[in-house]
């Protein structure tokens, strides 16, 4: 059972384009949130939605548009691809509000910008 | 808003020893402090957490302790393993906030 997806796994994509992440989980979870790691491993918040609901908005250029359908779903959308958007972008939800319970991760979308 | 500083950025050890890394953080409002690793080409996974209620907790050969007054959490490995290698990331948060990630450890156990 997979309780944490995203598709695609690997994107590689030129400088300009548009592109988008998708995720699900099943474990029923009320928030779920993106995520940005960097060549340097650095782990760092970009979103999060409860209840469909955006509660948490990181400086992040507005190039980056989250998207979620119901609670079980958030996508991403960036725009105008750059070189600095390169990197892995996990998805991960938890039960309770941020800062509060155990986060879990999806697999990763390894975004490549040529 | 919140900062976690995690020390050291990379550990090596012997199979059998044991691993200290530490975080300090900075807001006083925190109360949930959860430790994850991260296999290399995998996704991280939580390994233990603890609430600022409890001063340590344990489980199995991974223990995290918590200082409050200090602001500092530490998580201790014991008679490490290969299998033990990864990286390891201290959190912070707490209620509303985001969970703020220190910028790692890179655990490698030799065996």
């Amino acid at each position: 059972d997979t309780a944490v997806s995203q598709t695609p796994k690997y994107l590689v994509t030129q400088m300009g384009n548009d592109k988008s992440i998708k995720c699900e989980q099943n474990l029923g979870h009320d928030t779920m949130y993106w995520y940005k790691q960097d060549s340097k491993k650095f782990l760092k918040i970009m979103f999060s939605y409860n209840n469909k609901e955006l509660i948490i908005n990181e400086t992040v250029p507005n190039r980056f548009s989250p998207k979620s359908p119901d609670k079980a779903h958030l996508n991403l959308h960036i725009n105008s691809l750059e070189l600095g958007d390169s990197a892995v972008y996990f998805c991960a939800s938890s039960q309770d509000p941020p800062g509060l319970d155990t986060q879990y991760f999806g697999p990763g979308t390894r975004l490549t910008v040529l | 808003g919140e900062n976690v500083e995690q020390h050291p950025s990379t550990l090596s050890v012997q199979e059998g020893d044991s691993a200290v890394i530490k975080c300090t953080y900075s807001d006083s409002a925190s109360n949930y402090f959860p430790w994850y690793k991260q296999e290399l080409g995998k996704r991280p996974q939580l390994i233990i957490d603890i609430r600022s209620n409890v001063g340590e907790k344990k489980d199995q050969r991974i223990a995290v302790t918590l200082n409050k007054t200090a602001k500092h959490f530490s998580l201790h490995i014991t008679e490490t393993q290969p299998e033990d290698s990864a990286v390891y990331f201290c959190a912070g948060g707490g209620a509303g906030t985001a969970l703020i990630f220190g910028k790692g450890t890179t655990l490698s156990v030799s065996s």
